[in-house]
């Protein structure tokens, strides 16, 4: 099994102003998601973040918008730049538990609320 | 877009009785998945029913699957607190590496 920890857990931010989201794994993976579950909603993938190589975005995220670094292969951050209030979400990181059948960890989420 | 779509949207029962949920899809599917996810936290994977597979037991959870109809449900029985949560539907679609999730239903489970 994989542990996955993200910080922070919660924050409130000013619009216009950008928030860097960490993703940690307990161990070496290929590949990490990020999802973003606006209120009441279901996850909607950003974009797939491979080791070595630029993310790749799923259709409606740009990278400018969400900037996606990946140093290693236990480690990853989002950034969500130039906040506004629609952006106030629940942010997750996951990465395969089977990657024969796409099943997921989670990491426990960054719930972000712009102001 | 949005491959699975839960019915009901949310759904009260009372501690000890069964909850059942529906999941359908619009492709063809490799699998079907179910996760569990409590008060906004992360999600915790539940089963995996593969397409050439009707139906799959864990513990007091049961999932079938009907490829036919595009339609799995979960059910969970002697329904506990513990187990208020929404619950999310996800399907591979024959995306490649890729899960796309449903819109969830929240169960409340009243004491």
């Amino acid at each position: 099994s994989a542990v996955i920890s993200q910080k922070p857990s919660r924050d409130i931010c000013q619009r216009g102003t950008s928030l860097t989201i960490q993703c940690q794994v307990d161990s070496q993976v290929t590949m990490m998601f990020w999802y973003r579950q606006q209120p009441g909603q279901s996850l909607t993938l950003i974009a797939t973040a491979n080791q070595g190589s630029e993310a790749t975005y799923e259709s409606g995220f740009v990278i400018d918008k969400f900037p996606i670094s990946r140093p290693n292969l236990t480690f990853s951050t989002l950034t969500v730049s130039n906040m506004s209030p629609e952006d106030s979400s629940i942010y997750l990181c996951s990465v395969y538990r089977d990657s024969f059948t796409y099943e997921q960890y989670f990491g426990p989420g960054t719930r972000l609320t712009v102001t | 877009s949005q491959q699975g779509e839960e019915d009901p949207q949310a759904l009260s029962i009372q501690e000890g009785e069964n909850a059942t949920m529906n999941c359908s899809y619009k492709t063809s599917i490799n699998n079907l998945q179910w996760y569990r996810q409590n008060s906004g936290r992360g999600l915790v994977h539940l089963i995996l029913i593969r397409s050439n597979e009707r139906e799959k037991h864990s513990g007091r959870l049961r999932v079938t699957l009907d490829t036919s109809k595009k339609s799995s449900s979960l059910l969970i029985t002697a329904s506990r607190a513990a187990d208020t949560a929404s619950y999310f539907c996800a399907t591979d679609a024959d995306r490649d590496d890729k899960i796309i999730f449903g819109k969830g239903t929240r169960l409340h489970i009243l004491p």
